[in-house]
């Protein structure tokens, strides 16, 4: 079946150092992939998101790229900040089945 | 817009008690799903409604979890009796269309069971 791999958290790093948050993904067909953020006592919600291979998805100033052939979409950031604390999703969905979600990986930036 | 909103945040019952948990999605969404976080692990997908109707209830674990959504507005999720490894954060997500239109969730309930 479907699956989503995260790197494991928690992710810890100063205000204004570089994000990498890495994602890679096992689908049949084309699936469309999502980065979801939870921030501390909310809910989730949509980060990006790239609907096929190539395309890039950014908001926030986060970026993220849809790469086919590593069947990956790494989450990055060029400058964090503490606003930025909080625990990211990478999901899939796949046409006639349900979104899949990683296990989530948790980020604290420190002053 | 309102967003989807789940009731009640928090729910702390013993084991073999009942819990109930409600979802109201966003107005105008017919589709509506509801999904499970134990201890930390992956977001897990228990059931899927299209209006009033079960889409998908591949996800949901054992006959103790009954989902309801009548007239195809809010719905239920009823565990009964609920267990131990019941534990973890439900949430709930709407969207307009089921082809990979992003998810809308709501803050999700925390439910422990002791």
């Amino acid at each position: 079946g479907n699956s989503v791999t995260q790197m494991e958290g928690p992710v810890t790093l100063s205000e204004e150092a570089f994000l990498t948050i890495n994602c890679t993904y096992t689908a049949t067909g084309y699936p469309s992939l999502f980065w979801y953020v939870q921030y501390p006592g909310e809910g989730l919600q949509l980060l990006l998101k790239a609907t096929k291979a190539d395309d890039k998805g950014s908001n926030k100033g986060f970026e993220a790229t849809y790469r086919k052939e590593t069947t990956s979409f790494h989450l990055e950031k060029g400058s964090v900040q503490v606003s930025d604390s909080a625990v990211y999703f990478c999901a899939l969905f796949a046409y006639g089945q349900n979104f899949v979600f990683g296990p989530g990986t948790r980020l604290s930036v420190l002053p | 817009e309102a967003g989807v909103t789940q009731f009640p945040s928090h729910s702390v019952i013993e084991k073999g008690q009942t819990v109930t948990l409600r979802c109201d999605p966003i107005s105008g969404h017919d589709n509506l799903y509801w999904y499970r976080r134990v201890m930390g692990k992956e977001i897990k997908f228990l059931l899927h409604f299209v209006k009033e109707s079960k889409q998908d209830e591949s996800g949901m674990p054992n006959n103790r979890f009954l989902a309801e959504r009548t007239g195809g507005t809010y719905s239920t999720l009823k565990v009964q009796p609920a267990e131990l490894e019941d534990s973890g954060v439900y949430f709930c997500a709407s969207s307009q269309e089921s082809s990979g239109s992003p998810l809308h969730f709501g803050n999700g309930t925390r439910l422990t069971v002791t």
